[in-house]
């Protein structure tokens, strides 16, 4: 219950196309979901976060939308480029106590050919 | 220095082996954690310090023994390893308890190849 099931495991998309990596989970106490990205030889950082109380959350090129009854939610890159070539990984948590455990799902390695 | 750096980024041990990874945040954040990071695996939480605490320990073998000196620091030191535990060893930090964000902020990770 505690699983985040991310798919696919590796994507090409042309330039100037849509990526879309989706993610589902079990644990109906998960509150926040966000998207990590991570370069080769990087630590995964923070590309954008939604909480279950709106459907849609856009940051210019990305796109994450969630479904609650589901339990799922996906993120969507607008007009791919080369340089959001990485791996890209959902995660999901709950709120309570001070410190954060996020849940991560296993990858998803995205190439973007020019 | 700004972030999270971690040291050393490449680590190559035989079993019998005794060393460390360290981590310095200056970011001031209050929460430090360990990560493991293996191939097609999703990535694993080892061990959380809140306030130089120990709040969680994710069933990490004895094999691997963090320290938190402070809240700037954490180390995971390692021996008698096992090959298996090769991987990437990520540390991250958050900020101290309060306006709840869970934005974990990572480091570039230290490499450890076990002979």
């Amino acid at each position: 219950q505690q699983q985040v099931k991310q798919s696919p495991q590796s994507l090409i998309v042309q330039k100037g196309g849509i990526s879309i990596i989706n993610c589902a989970y079990e644990n109906t106490a998960f509150d926040y979901f966000p998207w990590y990205q991570q370069f080769p030889g990087k630590g995964p950082a923070l590309l954008i976060a939604i909480r279950p109380d709106v459907s849609e959350k856009k940051e210019g090129r990305f796109t994450i939308s969630f479904n609650k009854s589901a339990k799922q939610f996906s993120l969507h890159i607008m007009d791919s480029q080369p340089g959001d070539s990485a791996t890209y990984f959902c995660a999901a948590s709950s709120r309570g106590g001070a410190t954060n455990k996020l849940i991560f799902g296993t990858g998803t390695l995205l190439a973007v050919q020019p | 220095e700004t972030g999270v750096t971690q040291t050393p980024r490449h680590l190559v041990m035989g079993m019998t082996n005794k060393k460390s990874l360290k981590c310095e945040q200056h970011l001031g954040h209050n929460a430090m954690y360990w990560y493991k990071q293996s191939a097609k695996k999703p990535l694993e939480l080892m061990f959380v310090y809140n306030f130089k605490e120990q709040t969680e320990n994710n069933s990490v073998p004895s094999r691997f023994s963090p320290e938190c000196p402070n809240s700037s620091h954490l180390f995971l030191h390692l021996h008698t390893l096992q090959p298996e535990d090769s991987a990437l060893y990520l540390c991250a930090s958050s900020p101290q308890a309060g306006p709840y964000t869970g934005e974990l902020f990572f480091g570039e990770g230290s490499r450890l190849t076990v002979l």
